[in-house]
């Protein structure tokens, strides 16, 4: 079974902290995505990346960024975070960019 | 632009009372259509995919259905474990791999 694990289930921040949202799969998928969903609008995609030290923008990259070092691994980054931030965060990874398998997400909280 | 839009937004069901979700859909050329399932506070589980019109997959008590403009998901005699929120997604043949996610449908079973 695809395994895609996120660093934290819950995490609480204040506002101008940098963040770090770490994501890691095990089964080799070349491609990984980052979404964050909000009551009312879905799933919206941040970045994703379809190989290392590629990236791509989503929908809503504004305030992130992204990192890709080894293809496992997949991070996102809140440079300075801001309350419109707090969201539920979602990693996904892939294999042929079909289907996508999900983490269990990070509740992010910044106050 | 993709667009997904999801019927009803929430469900109650009698346990064993069968229904259809609903997922309608408008793409620029149809690369996949996509359900999962998510339970309260975890990432999407995935479910199907769908290609074509007049496509159908089962599991267990759920079929999903695909015509050129929608896709439905058939829930037979339900449970109260099939409670979750039910999400379509779909893929277009154009611009970058992004899904694009309907706000999804809120299902409960009573017992």
């Amino acid at each position: 079974d695809v395994k895609v694990t996120q660093s934290s289930r819950y995490l609480v921040k204040r506002t101008g902290e940098k963040v770090f949202l770490e994501c890691v799969q095990d089964m080799d998928h070349e491609n990984m995505f980052w979404y964050r969903q909000d009551p009312g609008l879905g799933l919206r995609l941040i970045y994703f990346s379809y190989d290392v030290k590629m990236k791509e923008k989503g929908d809503i990259p504004e305030g992130y960024s992204v990192s890709r070092e080894k293809k496992e691994r997949f991070s996102l980054i809140l440079e300075s975070a801001s309350t419109n931030q707090t969201s539920m965060y979602l990693c996904a990874s892939s294999f042929n960019l079909d289907t996508q398998y999900f983490g269990p997400g990070t509740r992010l909280t910044v106050l | 632009e993709d667009q997904v839009t999801q019927s009803p937004e929430a469900l109650r069901l009698q346990e064993g009372e069968s229904s259809s979700l609903n997922c309608s859909y408008t793409v620029s050329g149809l690369r996949g259509l996509f359900w999962y399932r998510q339970d309260p506070g975890k990432g999407p589980e995935f479910l199907f995919t769908l290609y074509s019109a007049g496509e159908e997959k089962e599991k267990e008590r759920l079929k999903a259905t695909l015509t050129k403009k929608e896709s439905f998901l058939h829930i037979t005699a339900p449970k109260p474990e099939d409670s979750a929120t039910y999400l379509c997604a779909v893929r277009s043949n154009f611009g970058n791999e992004k899904l694009t996610f309907g706000t999804g449908t809120r299902l409960t079973i009573i017992p």
